[in-house]
């Protein structure tokens, strides 16, 4: 089952902007994660928000959630060449046990 | 070095075969999963297993077996009923007493033809 969609699919852009990713889920959750992913290679953790959380920073990454339009963005500033790879939000359920949910994804490419 | 090897990283077999990938981790992670992604897509749950000796079925496990017979290991067998088996396969931990987040490992890129 699908519960995240990224949106857009894809997004180019030049490096030192930002860049701005959205996810739409279905279903409550527990908490909301972004991943990212290198062309060929696994996910990598990039930062979780809790559903009493709204929004929450790491280095050039801002998430925000807002739980009554099941929605999350994740935004990436000053973006780098470094920045490409596709970028997933995953939602855990309450009482999933820790399973997640992964959309499909954004894949972002950084030109320099 | 801890984290969570995969191997092979590339893997070809023929049709009708059944094929078994590795996935070893030392992170001490109770809960270890197996992912499936096709290209463009996301990921969807084979199989997973929250503690030794226990495994549950994911979204598509059909055509898929798995066991768990110790902690650190968690291999995947892709059978021959898998009907569609050429993907890259993710297989991850984590600790979910502690945290939702999932450590993964660098795949495997299985082809069958």
């Amino acid at each position: 089952s699908q519960q995240g969609e990224e949106d857009p699919q894809a997004l180019s852009i030049q490096e030192g902007e930002n860049a701005t990713m959205n996810c739409s889920y279905k279903t409550s959750i527990n908490n909301l994660q972004w991943y990212r992913q290198n062309s060929g290679r696994g996910l990598v953790h990039l930062i979780l928000i809790r559903s009493n959380e709204r929004e929450k920073h790491s280095g050039r990454l801002r998430v925000t959630l807002d739980t009554s339009k099941k929605s999350s963005s994740l935004l990436i500033t000053a973006s780098r060449a470094a920045d490409t790879a596709s970028y997933f939000c995953a939602t855990a359920e309450g009482g999933s046990q820790g399973n997640l949910i992964f959309g499909k994804g954004t894949k972002l490419s950084v030109k320099p | 070095d801890g984290g969570i090897t995969q191997s092979p990283k590339y893997l070809f077999r023929k049709e009708g075969q059944n094929v078994t990938l590795s996935c070893e981790q030392n992170l001490n992670h109770d809960a270890m999963y197996w992912y499936r992604q096709d290209p463009g897509q996301g990921l969807r749950l084979i199989y997973y297993s929250q503690i030794v000796n226990d495994f549950q079925k994911g979204d598509i496990a059909e055509g898929y077996s798995v066991s768990r017979e110790k902690k650190e290991s968690f291999p995947l067998t892709v059978t021959s009923a898998q009907k569609n088996p050429t993907a890259f396969y993710l297989c991850a931990s984590s600790m979910p007493s502690l945290s939702y987040e999932q450590y993964f490992g660098p795949g495997t890129r299985l082809t069958v033809t």
